[in-house]
C-alpha cells in the first residue's frame, strides 16, 4: 500500500529557507504518469497547491509562489523534496506531500488528481 | 485566473441529501475533483474525473459538472460525513491547480 510521510524542520526563521522531504513506500517514484506534489494549508484555512514534479523533469508551479520554489526527486531513497525561500510568516502552514495521478487514456494535465496524500506537517515561521 | 467559488458551509439533517456546489466561469468544461477533510487529518479524493468514486468511497457519494457549476452530492448522510470538503481544476491558462475555498458540512 502506498504511503507518503513528510518530514522536516517545524521551526524556520524569517527569511530563510524551509526545506521538506517526502518519502515514498509502496510505489517508486520514477512511476510513469505520477507526479509528486506540495500542498500547503494555514491555520484555519483552505488548502493552496504549491507545486509538482514528475521523474521525466516535468515541473508545475503556483504563479504566486513559483520564485521562491524548488522541487526535486531523490530516486535512490525514494524521495522527493520542497525548498521554499524567503519564508515570512505568510508560509506558516501545514504542508502535505501526495502523489498525483491520472485516471484517462491520455494523461493531460488537467486530468491529474492528487489521490495519495501524506500525513502532513506543521512548519512555523518564528524568529 | 480562474476562480472556484464554493459556499462556507452546508448543514443537513441525517439521512437527508447534502448538496455542495463548487461555481466557475464554463466549469463544465473542466475536470472537477472532490476531496474531504476530517478534522486534524488529511484531505482524502472522494470524486474524481467530475463524477467517478475511488474504490472505498460509498456509493452516497456522487458528483455533477455542467454549466458554471459543479456539484457534490451526499445521499444519506450521515454524522461521519461531517467535514471539510474541497474541489479543484487544472487552470490551463496559468497552468497550476486551483482548489475551492472549502465548504464545511455540518450534520445537524
Amino acid at each position: 500500500q502506498l504511503q507518503l510521510q513528510e518530514s522536516g524542520p517545524g521551526l524556520v526563521k524569517p527569511s530563510e529557507t524551509l526545506s521538506l522531504t517526502c518519502t515514498v513506500s509502496g510505489d517508486s517514484i520514477t512511476t510513469t504518469y505520477y507526479f509528486w506534489g506540495w500542498i500547503r494549508q494555514p491555520p484555519g484555512k483552505g488548502l493552496e497547491w504549491i507545486g509538482t514534479t514528475s521523474y521525466g523533469g516535468t515541473t508545475y508551479f503556483n504563479p504566486s509562489l513559483k520564485t521562491r520554489v524548488t522541487m526535486s526527486l531523490d530516486t535512490s531513497k525514494n524521495q522527493f523534496s520542497l525548498k521554499l525561500t524567503s519564508v515570512t510568516a505568510a508560509d506558516t502552514a501545514v504542508y502535505y506531500c501526495a502523489r498525483e495521478s491520472c485516471s484517462a487514456t491520455t494523461c493531460y494535465r488537467w486530468y491529474y488528481h492528487m489521490d495519495v496524500w501524506g500525513k502532513g506537517t506543521t512548519v512555523t515561521v518564528s524568529s | 485566473s480562474y476562480v472556484l467559488t464554493q459556499p462556507p458551509s452546508v448543514s443537513v439533517a441525517p439521512g437527508q441529501t447534502a448538496k455542495i456546489t463548487c461555481g466557475g466561469n464554463n466549469i463544465g468544461s473542466k475536470s472537477v475533483y472532490w476531496y474531504q477533510q476530517m478534522p486534524g487529518q488529511a484531505p482524502v479524493l472522494v470524486i474524481f474525473d467530475d463524477r467517478d468514486r475511488p474504490s472505498g468511497i460509498p456509493e452516497r457519494f456522487s458528483g455533477s459538472n455542467s454549466g458554471n457549476t459543479a456539484t457534490l452530492t451526499i445521499s444519506r448522510v450521515e454524522a461521519v460525513d461531517e467535514a471539510d470538503y474541497y474541489c479543484h481544476v487544472w487552470d490551463s491558462s496559468s497552468d497550476y491547480v486551483i482548489f475551492g475555498g472549502g465548504t464545511k458540512l455540518t450534520v445537524l
